[in-house]
């Protein structure tokens, strides 16, 4: 049972304009979310972070907003470029692991 | 710079055969992932490992085994491998500790089996 959903599984986003990309997640119990970026051939890379204390953090062009009330993250691109098309995973920090989204196919078109 | 590296970046085997993965990363990390990523599904964990002949099981842990005898390196076994193994393997490592740290990837496997 997928406890970490992301129900878009692409998106295509004009460069310059703003990406907004969504997980939702059932465990209340989840104190930790981040997403991850993954590239063809690569592994995922850790992209942006945030604890359930708080409701945005925010690094450079990415910010991810929470909203515990709701079950709800996500992560926004401002502005989009070319270079952030890609696989976009969220991941909610369990126990002794992550629980992962299905993913995002990020398009930035050019 | 934290290097994660995984032995074959394509593997092709036939049902019924043994197959190892192997995981190796050079910054001492206590904590290593086996994960499967698969479309519609994400990725998955298969087993963890937190210190040296430690090892946990993970979401899907049927079908496989894993070995960890140096800190370095962290195996994934297919005892008889099937068709629904087909997949993407990642393997990750971490930090150990009670705060969460970090994983960090390598480029995974691409194993068909035929």
């Amino acid at each position: 049972d997928q406890q970490v959903k992301q129900n878009s599984p692409s998106l295509s986003v004009q460069e310059g304009r703003i990406s907004i990309l969504n997980c939702d997640y059932t465990n209340s119990m989840f104190d930790y979310f981040l997403w991850y970026k993954k590239y063809p051939a690569e592994g995922p890379t850790f992209l942006i972070s945030i604890s359930s204390i708080k409701d945005k953090n925010e690094d450079g062009r990415f910010t991810v907003f929470l909203n515990k009330s709701a079950k709800h993250l996500s992560l926004h691109i401002v502005p989009s470029q070319p270079g952030d098309s890609a696989v976009y995973f969220c991941a909610a920090k369990g126990a002794n692991n992550l629980f992962f989204g299905t993913g995002t196919r990020l398009t930035v078109i050019p | 710079d934290v290097k994660v590296t995984q032995s074959s970046r394509y593997l092709v085997k036939r049902t019924g055969e043994k197959v190892f993965l192997e995981c190796v990363q050079d910054m001492d990390h206590e904590n290593m992932f086996w994960y499967r990523q698969d479309p519609g599904l994400g990725l998955r964990l298969i087993y963890f490992s937190y210190d040296v002949k430690m090892k946990e099981k993970g979401d899907i842990p049927e079908g496989y085994s894993v070995s960890r005898e140096k800190k370095e390196r962290f195996s994934l076994i297919l005892e008889s491998a099937s068709t629904n193994q087909t997949s993407m393997y990642l393997c990750a490592s971490s930090l150990g500790g009670t705060v969460y740290n970090e994983q960090f990837f390598g480029p995974g496997t691409r194993l068909t089996v035929l």
